[in-house]
């Protein structure tokens, strides 16, 4: 069974601060992807990486995936209150996603 | 267009009894993903549908869950004779194919059991 585990659990931070959170994983990921979870909802899709070594950037989130496939980083440049939530990577094996535990991000106006 | 819709959104239950949860999918979406996520903890999956066909249901934590989607496309998680650690947020995704397409997310139907 593969496991992900993120750090840090939580993070609160003042707005136009920067700030990386990380997973790894005990395996090698099939899919790697990030999702955003707010209060109330269900994740939602940031961006999909399959390929070692793989770095994307949307708009001020960049997101980097190690080159043996079994961690990766979200970075967040500049934070924002609106980028409050709970932060999830996932294994996308097909027809089952494999999620981590999270990282609670609160960016303080 | 419309987005996965779950019901109802909150549901308190008694220790003991049943319970149903409905999720409908986006129009047209081929396959169904039902997850639980306990509080503070990432989602984990429970049970996957392509069509009417229930194809993994391997995260079914006892028997006394059950799920179908008996058209293919509206979807029930019944969780009978309900216990305190049901409490979580069950969530419904919907894909449109099967694979590694996206999946999208409702919002979840908050169970608490007292």
């Amino acid at each position: 069974t593969q496991l992900l585990e993120q750090s840090p659990q939580f993070l609160s931070i003042q707005e136009g601060e920067n700030l990386t959170v990380y997973c790894n994983s005990s395996s090698v990921f099939s899919s790697l992807q990030w999702y955003r979870q707010e209060p109330g909802e269900g994740p939602v899709l940031l961006v999909t990486v399959v390929t070692g070594g793989e770095v994307k950037k949307l708009k001020r989130l960049t997101f980097q995936f190690g080159d043996a496939r079994k961690d990766s980083s979200l970075h967040i440049t500049a934070a924002q209150p609106g980028d409050t939530g709970l932060y999830l990577c996932c294994n996308n094996a097909g027809n089952m996603l494999t999620f981590g535990g999270g990282t609670r991000l609160m960016v303080k106006p | 267009g419309a987005g996965v819709s779950q019901s109802p959104r909150y549901k308190v239950a008694k220790r003991g009894q049943d319970v149903a949860l409905r999720c409908d999918p986006i129009s047209g979406h081929v396959s169904l993903f039902w997850y639980q996520q306990a509080l503070g903890q990432g989602p984990e999956f429970l049970t996957y549908f392509q069509n009417e066909a229930q194809l993994d249901k391997s995260g079914l934590p006892s028997d006394r869950f059950f799920a179908e989607r008996p058209e293919g496309s509206v979807s029930t998680l019944k969780i009978q004779r309900t216990q305190q650690e049901d409490s979580a947020v069950y969530l419904c995704a919907s894909s449109h194919g099967t694979g590694r397409y996206e999946q999208y997310f409702g919002p979840g139907t908050r169970l608490t059991v007292t």
